[in-house]
């Protein structure tokens, strides 16, 4: 079966550390780029970052660049988030999705499969 | 950043009827090189993850009915579902890929009046 599954979500404190996991399964890994999507409770989608089918390309939204490090290693068929300096506005369930590939090699495309997601909560 | 604003925020429609949900891009998403608008939608039904429904601006998942439909180009698009069933019940977010962030809307909230 064709799936994401995300794991490492839960409860931090203001200012610390989380590592996100997505395990990807039923499709060859190395041939897509990758997304992380996050969702806060009761708002919209908000693209966080995107990764280069061999790691060697990656793009981040302004307000994570240098807190949130993608990754991914395509050994273990697994994408990363790094999330450090977390803050309030921090918690949302956080997606990984696929990069469409149907029109070409991309990371300008659409995200095709999404996994269930997995809470995020910054609080004291 | 592109930023994308949906109109309506929510909107009810009767089962049978068609549902039109407005989405406008603060620049163009139009690629001159090969005339693609870079402009997907996705449907969100409550506690999961998102669809993709339409890439392209109009053009359909595999598998997606076609009474959903995405139309437009440039800055101003569409996702029209022409007989709303009680099953297309969620939230609808359009997304721009042209230029990172790949920004998506706010959400429409679809219901049964």
């Amino acid at each position: 079966e064709v799936q994401l599954v995300e794991s490492g979500g839960g409860l931090v404190q203001p200012g610390g550390s989380l590592r996100l996991s997505c395990a990807a399964s039923g499709f060859t890994f190395s041939n897509y780029w990758m997304s992380w999507v996050r969702q806060a409770p009761g708002k919209g989608l908000e693209w966080l970052a995107n990764i280069k089918e061999d790691g060697s390309d990656k793009n981040y939204m302004d307000s994570v660049k240098g807190r949130f490090t993608i990754s991914r290693d395509n050994a273990k068929t697994s994408l990363y988030l790094q999330m450090n300096s977390l803050r309030a506005e921090d918690t949302a369930v956080y997606y990984c999705a696929r990069v469409d590939r149907s029109s070409g090699d991309s990371g300008y495309r659409s995200l095709d499969l999404w996994g269930q997601g997995t809470l995020v909560t910054v609080s004291s | 950043d592109i930023v994308m604003t949906q109109s309506p925020d929510s909107l009810a429609v009767s089962l049978g009827e068609r549902a039109t949900i407005n989405c406008k891009s603060s620049q163009s998403v139009l690629h001159t090189s090969n005339k693609k608008n870079y402009l997907s939608w996705y449907q969100q039904k409550p506690g999961q993850p998102p669809k993709l429904l339409i890439s392209w601006a109009s053009t359909r998942e595999s598998g997606v009915p076609d009474r959903f439909s995405g139309s437009g180009s440039g800055t101003d698009f569409t996702l029209t579902i022409s007989s709303l069933q009680a099953e297309d019940v969620a939230v609808y977010s359009c997304q721009q890929y042209y230029s990172y962030p790949q920004t998506f809307g706010q959400g429409t909230k679809v219901e049964i009046k």
